[in-house]
């Protein structure tokens, strides 16, 4: 039972590059959702999707996109990638009152 | 707008001390709660969740009761273990709205044995 997949766990980014993180759930859910974490400041939506080629912006979307082709997949681009980006990621998938259910997260360096 | 305010940390007890981690929220309607564990190094794990007054959710020893008059949802354990030690996130979900969560800050707690 998979849950919710991210990759890479580590990254380390030049500032200027550009990456992007993958996320794939295999529950069927309809919703996803990206989120940074920095100390202090808790869980900030980056962007979210309510289904397959459906996205929204969060609370943070600014040098982020995403898309959403399939149920199961929905990578977060980094466009060029900036010290401020330096953080924790999660990907997130839901559906109905269960809850969300999180990935492992992504720890990500721009230097 | 909705909003959740967690208690701030870091909080340090002894094994076998009570645990009690404030929760407090702002929202119309009837919005689900739910409390999250992080452990060092990992994603966020559902712990515990209420989708209606008064109901109470529990597991792993945890428990939190949802508290309409008070607004409140605070965490509460008997007994903490030095397992225990990881950070909890109080969040809410609007009426009608059962996926997008509305995140406290976090609290910190630390075992000691």
């Amino acid at each position: 039972n998979a849950g919710v997949t991210q990759t890479p766990k580590f990254q380390v980014l030049k500032t200027g590059q550009s990456m992007t993180l993958q996320c794939a759930q295999d529950m069927n859910h309809e919703y996803m959702s990206w989120y940074r974490q920095d100390p202090g400041m808790g869980l900030r939506l980056i962007h979210y999707s309510v289904g397959a080629g459906i996205t929204d912006q969060g609370e943070v979307p600014n040098g982020y996109n995403v898309s959403r082709s399939t149920t199961e997949d929905f990578p977060l681009r980094l466009l060029s990638a900036a010290p401020s980006q330096t953080s924790v990621y999660f990907c997130a998938s839901s559906t109905g009152g269960l809850g969300a259910f999180f990935g492992q997260g992504t720890r990500l360096t721009v230097v | 707008g909705n909003s959740v305010t967690q208690m701030e940390g870091p909080v340090t007890l002894s094994e076998e001390a009570f645990l009690t981690i404030n929760c407090t929220y702002t929202a119309t309607g009837y919005p689900s709660l739910f409390w999250y564990v992080q452990y060092p190094g990992e994603g966020l794990q559902l712990l515990l969740k209420a989708t209606k007054a008064d109901d109470k959710g529990s597991n792993k020893g945890f428990e939190a009761t949802y508290r309409k008059e008070t607004t409140s949802f605070h965490l509460e354990k008997g007994s903490v273990q030095v397992s225990d030690s990881a950070v909890y996130f109080c969040a809410l979900s609007a009426t009608g709205n059962n996926r997008k969560l509305i995140w406290g800050l976090g609290t910190s707690l630390a075992v000691n044995p």
